[in-house]
């Protein structure tokens, strides 16, 4: 049963067009992350969720809007994607502030 | 400048050999580190995380911390084919909004059957 799930694992899509990226987690953990990797494998922290409450909001265009309908998932909707939108996008979640982050296994965004 | 630097090799070794990956940072109010090993098309996976200066050890890998220097480093002793991965050091705040961790390049290493 995996820890931290997300869907889909692969997206390929338009220019333009508007996708969402879901989450879920089964470790009960309070906070939840969604962070950007891009080609060179460098991880940047987008936004995070605390019992779905908004408590980091990094410098991220607003054409992607995160919403946490409960404690268990987050979810990622990015409006008129744009090439340089093209990366592997994870979930992390973690217990408290001062423990580690457990991550899924990405979902990689293309855009054609 | 980056908050965390780390070299991104890539690293070549044969099997057997030990292998030491480092990470220096700028920001003196990080107080929690953390080793991560990806392997391709998967998500980060948790090796070592340590909150003090000094040495942990688990197994074959040895996360060492020298706040003064600012600079982490992670040893992984015996090295085997399967340890052929991405390391990423990362680093946090802690506190509710300090959470956020802040991440290295990540290191390619290979490891020569």
């Amino acid at each position: 049963d995996t820890a931290v799930s997300q869907t889909p694992k692969y997206l390929v899509t338009q220019m333009g067009n508007d996708k969402s990226i879901k989450c879920e987690q089964n470790l009960g953990h309070d906070t939840m992350y969604w962070y950007k990797q891009d080609s060179k494998k460098f991880l940047k922290i987008m936004f995070s969720y605390n019992n779905k409450e908004l408590i980091i909001n990094e410098t991220v265009p607003n054409r992607f809007s995160p919403k946490s309908p409960d404690k268990a998932h987050l979810n990622l909707h990015i409006n008129s994607l744009e090439l340089g939108d093209s990366a592997v996008y994870f979930c992390a979640t973690g217990n408290r502030a001062d423990q580690p982050q457990h991550f899924g296994d990405g979902t990689r965004l293309s855009i054609l | 400048q980056k908050e965390v630097e780390q070299d991104p090799g890539p690293l070549s070794v044969p099997e057997g050999a030990i292998v030491s990956l480092n990470c220096t940072y700028s920001n003196s109010a990080f107080q929690y580190f953390m080793w991560y090993r990806q392997y391709s098309r998967k998500g980060p996976e948790l090796l070592m995380y340590t909150y003090s200066s000094g040495n942990k050890e688990d197994g074959r890998f040895t996360a060492q911390v020298d706040k003064s220097s600012k600079y982490i480093s992670l040893f992984i002793r015996d090295s085997q084919p399967s340890d052929s991965a991405t390391y990423l050091c990362a680093m946090s705040r802690g506190g509710t909004s300090g959470s956020r961790l802040t991440f290295g390049e990540g290191t390619q290493l290979t490891v020569n059957p």
